[in-house]
């Protein structure tokens, strides 16, 4: 079984604060993204990575930054949270083929910032 | 341009009566189609998918799905829903248009009654 792995379910942080959220897949998977998820918005896509050190821009990257130092491991900085940035974040992965295959979803990552 | 419409955000049916989640899309490309459900404080797991073979597709837990190219649609069936099919569902649409191309829908909460 795939397993995406997310470092923290919830989370709360201050207006200001720099966060980190980690995503780990145990799958070898080079395909890596970062949503976040609103009410009656779907998922909306920050950034996404299609292997180590490489990085694009999703929908919404505005006040988000990404690191993709190893294969297994994409992680997403706020460098200066805001209240606006409160959310829960979805961390996905997809094996290489494109679009045809399905992502792998972690269990999210709700923040709140105050 | 792609697009995916969630004709309901909300459908409520009772225990044992068939479900129907509708989904439209809109792409210039030959897409991919898949149904992703999410129970309460979980990740996106994959009900179904189609990639341009059979046009009725089946899924996990009783699920299934027909592709209808004349009437751009994709709607999610199960005969007689359960209890534990209450949960979150999004449509999503993917093209391989030489970049990624993964559009989520707003998703249709489900509510099964007893």
């Amino acid at each position: 079984d795939v397993k995406v792995t997310q470092s923290s379910r919830y989370l709360v942080k201050r207006t200001g604060e720099k966060v980190f959220l980690e995503c780990v897949q145990d799958m070898d998977h080079e395909n890596m993204f970062w949503y976040r998820q609103d009410p009656g918005l779907g998922l909306r896509l920050i950034y996404f990575s299609y292997d180590v050190k490489m990085k694009e821009k999703g929908d919404i990257p505005e006040g988000y930054s990404v690191s993709r130092e190893k294969k297994e491991r994409f992680s997403l900085i706020l460098e200066s949270a805001s209240t606006n940035q409160t959310s829960m974040y979805l961390c996905a992965s997809r094996p290489p083929g494109g679009e045809v295959n399905e992502q792998y979803f972690g269990p999210g990552t709700r923040l709140t910032v105050t | 341009a792609q697009s995916v419409t969630q004709l309901d955000s909300h459908v409520s049916v009772s225990e044992g009566t068939p479900v129907l989640l509708r989904c439209n899309y809109s792409s210039s490309y030959s897409p991919s189609l898949f149904w992703y459900v999410q129970h309460p404080n979980k990740g996106l797991q994959l009900l179904l998918k189609y990639t341009s073979a059979a046009t009725l597709v089946k899924g996990i837990n009783g699920f299934e799905a027909e592709f209808k190219k004349s009437e751009t649609s994709f709607h999610l069936t199960k005969p007689s829903a359960h209890m534990s099919d209450a949960a979150e569902y999004f449509c999503v649409v993917s093209v391989n248009t030489g970049g990624f191309k993964t559009i989520f829908g707003a998703g249709t909460r489900l509510f099964v009654k007893a």
